[in-house]
């Protein structure tokens, strides 16, 4: 089946530092979409990608749709101690990245 | 979550009885999954169906069952044949097949 490979697995920081999360198929994708967990939790949404270039900003983060549709990323600006989680991307075919785990340091 | 309830939220077995984990959904979804999480791991699909009476399998379906007798549930059995089966399980639910998904709290499996 379709593979999403999703780096960094582990990513520590400073607060206040930047983070990014890369996701990257073999295959075009028809969307993309984020999902945050936070230790303990569930996954939830946050975004979801469909066009080629698509760029979307949701206060500190922002999402990249690559322009082949086969790659895309996860960008926060000055982490936060409420950053702390693990983030994944998934495709429309069910397929969810192994996640980043974002451990922001005070 | 938000609609979408899982029960238990721990659940303890002795190895070799196969069990039953809930999930229930009142957002008038079509489409309800199940996924396996493992500690520091992604999410690996199980289950997944689309429409009420089907359902198809996903990557590590060997040694579950499930059915869809009704849209609003779709429980997930774990059977004696699952060789691993202490892990995090977590359904979701969308409005369709491929779209954004809503998760529930997630069931913790511990076979012991």
């Amino acid at each position: 089946g379709q593979q999403v490979m999703q780096i960094p697995q582990y990513q520590h920081v400073q607060e206040g530092e930047d983070f990014t999360t890369y996701c990257n198929s073999s295959t075009t994708l028809s969307n993309i979409q984020w999902y945050k967990q936070r230790p303990g939790g569930h996954p939830v949404f946050l975004i979801q990608l469909v066009k080629s270039g698509e760029v979307k900003k949701q206060k500190r983060l922002t999402f990249q749709f690559g322009e082949a549709k086969k790659n895309s990323s996860l960008h926060i600006t000055a982490t936060q101690t409420t950053d702390v989680g693990t983030y994944f991307c998934a495709a429309r075919q069910l397929t969810f990245g192994s996640g980043t785990q974002l451990t922001v340091l005070p | 979550d938000g609609g979408i309830t899982q029960s238990p939220k721990y659940l303890f077995r002795k190895e070799g009885q196969n069990v039953t984990l809930s999930c229930e959904q009142n957002l008038n979804h079509d489409a309800m999954y199940w996924y396996r999480q493992d500690p520091g791991q992604g999410l690996r699909l199980i289950y997944y169906s689309q429409i009420v009476n089907d359902f198809q399998k996903g990557d590590i379906a060997e040694g579950y069952s499930v059915s869809r007798e009704k849209k609003e549930s779709f429980p997930l059995t774990v059977t004696s044949a699952q060789k691993n089966p202490t892990a995090f399980y977590l359904c979701a639910s969308s409005i369709t097949g491929g779209e954004t998904q809503y998760f529930g709290p997630g069931t913790r499996l511990l076979v012991l």
